[in-house]
């Protein structure tokens, strides 16, 4: 019941092309869904996140789109460039109590010219 | 500036030896946490602490030891024990739980990779 299942495992969108990677998740305790990006010998860095009270939310070419109902959510990059190639992971957690972590698996993104 | 060091950057480890990777944070954060990255796989949590002289085993504790004696520091100690060390070793910290400007944000080191010969 922690689990995140993420996909796809890699993407290769051309540039100004739109990227979307997919998470689902069971456990409905679940309050905080972040979206983190890692850059290849770096540790990852929180890119945005989004509280299950939205469906929506945005920054910049950025978005995350929650369904509570159906216990999924994305990542949608708009105008995708070259310099967002890198690996994203989803990861959820509850904020009530302590804040385990649990990340989903990683989409490698490639934006080719 | 603020951040998470953690060092060696690369380690080579003989099998049967431990191994011990530090990690030091000037963020003045409570909590503390050890992640394993293998490709496929995410990330997954070894040990974490949310305050010194505390931890708490994760997901994948065995093989690993750690200590907190001090804030700012949470060295990990891969033992012999552990089957397959090698892999990315991150570490990361946040704001402690419960505080009124907690928001849930990892904050990683750069990481550091193992590989046992």
């Amino acid at each position: 019941q922690q689990q995140v299942k993420q996909s796809p495992q890699s993407l290769i969108v051309q540039k100004g092309g739109i990227s979307i990677i997919n998470c689902a998740y069971e456990n409905t305790a679940f309050d905080y869904f972040p979206w983190y990006q890692q850059f290849p010998g770096k540790g990852p860095a929180l890119l945005i996140a989004i509280r299950p009270d939205v469906s929506e939310k945005k920054e910049g070419r950025f978005t995350i789109s929650f369904n509570k109902s159906a216990k999924q959510f994305s990542l949608h990059i708009m105008d995708s460039q070259p310099g967002d190639s890198a690996t994203y992971f989803c990861a959820a957690s509850y904020l009530g109590g302590y804040q385990k972590v649990t990340f989903g698996t990683g989409t490698k993104l490639q934006v080719i010219p | 500036d603020g951040g998470i060091t953690q060092s060696p950057k690369y380690l080579f480890r003989k099998e049967g030896q431990n191994v011990t990777l530090s990690c030091e944070q000037n963020l003045n954060h409570d909590a503390m946490y050890w992640y394993r990255q293998d490709p496929g796989q995410g990330l997954r949590l070894i040990y974490y602490s949310q305050i010194v002289n505390d931890f708490q085993k994760g997901d994948i504790a065995e093989g690993y030891s750690v200590s907190r004696e001090k804030k700012e520091s949470f060295p990990l100690t891969v033992t012999s024990a552990q089957k397959n060390p090698t892999a990315f070793y991150l570490c990361a910290s946040s704001i402690g739980v419960g505080l009124a400007n907690f928001t849930g944000e990892l904050f990683f080191g750069e990481g550091s990779r193992l590989t046992v010969l």
